[in-house]
């Protein structure tokens, strides 16, 4: 079974540009969640995508969104990009069901490193 | 609110040294998860180990081993005599059940460990 793909792998922007990754779960998956990892913060949740709906969602500026497609494909857009944005941007696919009593593995991409210039 | 401390930024070890990494962490949910992943200069996070609220039993797998204590909310993790591919950032995570019925990672900052020869 392939794995989480991530596309592309680097990627350098200027400030004021928008960028786009994508990221393809593993076949079966539904949800799709997005991290970024900084050095100064750490991996931080930004959010998560299930049937193309928005499930959940982390404390970032309305500059960062998402989509997820019928083939539960997921995109993450970031508009107006600044020099803080530069960071590894992790997706992680897992099934999504909703049980509060059991836990659906999260498998995660090899991540897109984004380098704002 | 849902904490992860790893107080250790980084360590440095000789080949063949145990080392200890360590990961506090404050939840008020009574189910949860905890984890620790690997992520080696490749940048993905390789998962290394899953455990529930309910499960305080000490894991021994090769040379990696978990000490689970709900009593001092620790999640620590032990690797025996290291070798140099140990080498590589650790995470401690935490699960956090949402209000849509599924979880989200509350990672810490990491470790870094780093291996001589």
């Amino acid at each position: 079974k392939a794995g989480v793909t991530q596309t592309p792998r680097y990627l350098i922007k200027t400030r004021g540009q928008q960028v786009t990754l994508s990221c393809s779960p593993i076949s079966g998956h539904r949800s799709v969640s997005w991290y970024q990892q900084t050095p100064g913060q750490g991996l931080q949740f930004l959010f998560e995508y299930f049937s193309e709906t928005q499930r959940n969602k982390g404390n970032f500026p309305g500059r960062f969104s998402g989509r997820q497609f019928s083939n539960s494909r997921s995109e993450m857009n970031v508009s107006t990009l600044e020099l803080g944005d530069s960071a590894l941007y992790l997706c992680a696919s897992s099934l999504g069901l909703a049980n509060p009593s059991s836990y659906n593995e999260q498998f995660f991409g090899p991540g897109t490193r984004l380098t704002v210039l | 609110a849902q904490k992860v401390t790893q107080a250790q930024t980084e360590i440095s070890v000789v080949e063949k040294e145990d080392v200890t990494l360590d990961c506090v962490y404050e939840t008020r949910d009574t189910t949860y998860y905890l984890f620790w992943y690997k992520q080696p200069p490749s940048g993905e996070l390789v998962f290394l180990i899953r455990r529930n609220s309910f499960d305080e039993q000490n894991e021994i797998s090769g040379r990696y081993s978990w000490n689970f204590q709900k009593s001092t909310s620790s999640f620590n993790f032990t690797i025996t005599a290291s070798q140099v591919v140990d080498s590589a950032v650790y995470f401690c995570a935490l699960s956090e059940y949402t209000t849509s019925g599924t979880y989200k990672y509350i990672f810490g900052t990491g470790t870094r460990l780093k291996v001589l020869a």
